[in-house]
């Protein structure tokens, strides 16, 4: 079974641009995660969504949005890079149900350098 | 605010030797426990899930404990091999269906050939 993968792997951008970053889940799963990950800050959760629904958010600024197809692949586009939006932005999924949690599997990431 | 903290944030053993790596969160109303590897650069790797009612779970070398009273969990490695170098990183869920993780700064191993 493929594992998740993220497009692109590697992403430059200058500030004031925006980015688009591609996630898809293993095959069944529905419900996929975001995080972004920094040095000094570590992992913090972006957001989750489950069955094209976003049933969960961090705290983040409305800068940073997503979105879940019908075929459970999602999207985090980030409007109006900052230097500080440097960083691995990782996405997971996992076979969670509407009863029960799963392991989250994480994709490799995608690493966003904003100059 | 749940917070999860790593100690020590780095450990260098030599190859054979048996280590815990410790995990504490402040706040024991947790959903489950994971712990996840990472090596540098790259996507993390499941290791072992605990459920709030689970005492432990093993798997292979690995042996994870969670005292969910003390706001505790263990990572037990055994006869740790050079491959076991990497980033090991616990995380907490707080309720069912959040997809949401709580992540602690991570312990950084080095096991030395």
């Amino acid at each position: 079974k493929a594992g998740v993968t993220q497009t692109p792997r590697y992403l430059i951008k200058t500030r004031g641009q925006q980015v688009t970053l591609s996630c898809s889940p293993i095959s069944g799963h529905r419900s996929v995660s975001w995080y972004q990950q920094t040095p000094g800050q570590g992992l913090q959760f972006l957001f989750e969504y489950f069955s094209e629904t976003q049933r969960n958010k961090g705290n983040f600024p409305g800068r940073f949005s997503g979105r879940q197809f019908s075929n459970s692949r999602s999207e985090m586009n980030v409007s109006t890079l900052e230097l500080g939006d440097s960083a691995l932005y990782l996405c997971a999924s996992s076979l969670t149900t509407s009863a029960s949690t799963d392991t989250q599997y994480f994709g490799p990431g995608t690493r966003l350098t904003v100059l | 605010k749940q917070e999860v903290t790593q100690i020590p944030a780095a450990l260098s053993v030599p190859e054979g030797e048996n280590l815990v790596l410790n995990c504490s969160f402040t706040d024991s109303a947790i959903y489950n426990l994971q712990w996840f590897r990472q090596d540098p650069g790259k996507g993390l790797t499941s290791l072992l899930l605990i459920q709030s009612s689970q005492r432990e779970q093993t798997s292979g070398r690995l042996n994870a404990s969670l005292d969910k009273s003390s706001g505790r969990s263990t990572l037990y490695i055994a006869a740790s091999q050079p491959g076991d170098s990497a980033t090991y990183l616990c995380a907490v869920e707080l309720a069912s269906n959040t997809g949401k993780l709580i992540f602690g700064q991570g312990t950084t191993l080095q096991v030395k050939p």
